[in-house]
């Protein structure tokens, strides 16, 4: 199985700060992951496929970058609706799929 | 527009089965599988398993012999079973589409509670 590492698990940042989350996997899985964002009591949203194209309708101050293992998201001026949890899935093996633990973003 | 709706809030006692469906409608249902993640409250996203409407499945190791995933193409329903429930097994429970991996259905809480 394919472990998914994310850090921070959390972080506090001011309005229009840049943050960055990463996701290590535990072997190669080449620009297989997404990101997604989730708000309390909602699905998980798609932000971000094959680790760097953005998803329909996503602002543009969200990015993805990395390859192989590393991989990372970066909102560049964090807004106040950015606070949520931000995952990232790997899909290399699919159909099964896994998620990194989770980063809690909040404002300072 | 694609869309997975999926049945309501069970209350479960420690030992019952819950049986989750996930209606799916505007893409061939027949064509992409289905998915299945669980989140335990204040937990992350967790992977269950996946089926198809060839009776296909891959199920997380960690459910193996607990779960069973199958559909229905007459209605497009995917269909999530879990058996010997434990309190542990409280959590929301989302099915996704292959067809296209933006696309949630809105979540089904199980409560195990005796």
């Amino acid at each position: 199985d394919i472990q998914m590492t994310q850090f921070p698990s959390s972080l506090s940042a001011s309005v229009g700060d840049r943050v960055t989350i990463t996701c290590q996997a535990s072997q190669d899985i080449s620009t297989d992951l997404s990101w997604y964002q989730q708000k309390p009591g909602k699905a998980p949203k798609l932000l971000i496929y094959d680790a760097s194209n953005l998803e329909i309708g996503v602002p543009s101050r969200f990015s993805g970058s990395g390859s192989g293992t590393d991989f990372s998201l970066t909102i560049s001026s964090l807004q106040p609706e950015d606070v949520a949890t931000y995952y990232c899935q790997q899909y290399y093996n699919l159909p099964a799929v896994s998620f990194g633990g989770g980063s809690r973003v909040e404002i300072k | 527009q694609v869309q997975l709706v999926q049945s309501g809030a069970e209350v479960k006692k420690p030992g019952a089965s819950v049986k989750v469906s996930c209606k799916a409608s505007g893409y061939t249902f027949t064509k992409y599988g289905i998915s299945w993640v669980r989140q335990a409250p204040g937990q992350g996203l967790e992977w269950m398993g996946w089926t198809n409407s060839y009776g296909n499945t891959d199920y997380a190791q960690k459910f193996q012999g607990r779960v069973t995933m199958t559909t229905d193409a007459s209605t497009s329903t995917a269909y999530m079973e879990l058996r010997s429930l434990r309190s542990d097994d409280t959590a929301v429970f989302y099915c996704t589409t292959d067809f296209d991996s933006a696309v949630w259905g809105q979540g089904t809480l199980v409560t195990v509670s005796s």
